[in-house]
């Protein structure tokens, strides 16, 4: 089965401060690459994904995320974070078989606190 | 993108008894999911939920605990039966626009369920 690590369970930055959160998976072949984010009270919301092509995404609110194949890594990062960005930050994974896609898995979550 | 809202958004149950979580989605998705999600902990899939044919579910969650329904394309609904308070716990809602290897699975604010 795949495993999704995300290594940093709290992070805690000031406002203005440069954000990067780690994810690193363990399949081996092709796979779709996902960040979501939980605001407090809210729902989980798709904040990037990734599927092929640049291996450099943008996603909504200024966050970006890069795929580096060799090191089965998918970080999440943000040059100025806002306090308006505390929430929690899931990393995602699912691995393309043929022409079919397998289950989504999880990583724990990263709980991001900006100090205003 | 597809909208999923949840009904109902918490509950408080007694021990031995059965909550039916309703979901529903603003549009046709091609797959539906439950999910759980424990404090401090990842999502963890329950199920699929496939219109027209039985749930499939994950390792360690049984039909009899768990019973799914998915009668339409729009709706699926799971009932947490004979509950205990290792129960307590939110359970998420998802759907998964096709757009075949690049799906990509929506949430819904979740069912916030405590069992005392």
């Amino acid at each position: 089965a795949q495993s999704v690590s995300q290594h940093n369970h709290h992070v805690i930055l000031s406002e203005a401060a440069s954000l990067e959160l780690g994810c690193n998976y363990s399949y081996g072949g092709t796979v779709n690459l996902f960040w979501y984010v939980q605001y407090p009270g809210q729902h989980l919301q798709l904040l990037l994904k990734y599927f092929s092509g640049d291996p450099l995404v943008k996603g909504i609110k200024g966050f970006e995320a890069e795929f580096i194949k060799s090191k089965f890594s998918f970080n999440l990062r943000k040059p100025s974070v806002q306090w308006s960005d505390t929430a929690e930050y899931f990393c995602a994974v699912n691995a393309r078989r043929g022409s079919t896609l397998g289950r989504l898995y999880f990583g724990r979550g990263t709980q991001l606190t900006v100090w205003p | 993108s597809a909208v999923i809202s949840q009904k109902p958004s918490r509950d408080i149950c007694q021990r031995g008894t059965s909550l039916t979580i309703q979901c529903q989605v603003d549009s046709q998705v091609t797959m539906m999911f439950w999910y759980r999600q424990q404090p401090g902990q990842s999502l963890t899939l329950i199920a699929t939920a496939n219109q027209g044919s039985e749930a499939t579910y994950e390792s360690g969650f049984v039909i009899d605990k768990f019973p799914i329904s998915r009668p339409n394309l729009t709706f699926s609904t799971l009932t947490v039966s004979n509950m205990s308070p290792e129960d307590s716990s939110i359970y998420l809602c998802s759907g998964e626009t096709s757009g075949g290897l690049t799906d990509t699975q929506y949430f819904g604010p979740g069912t916030r369920l405590t069992v005392l």
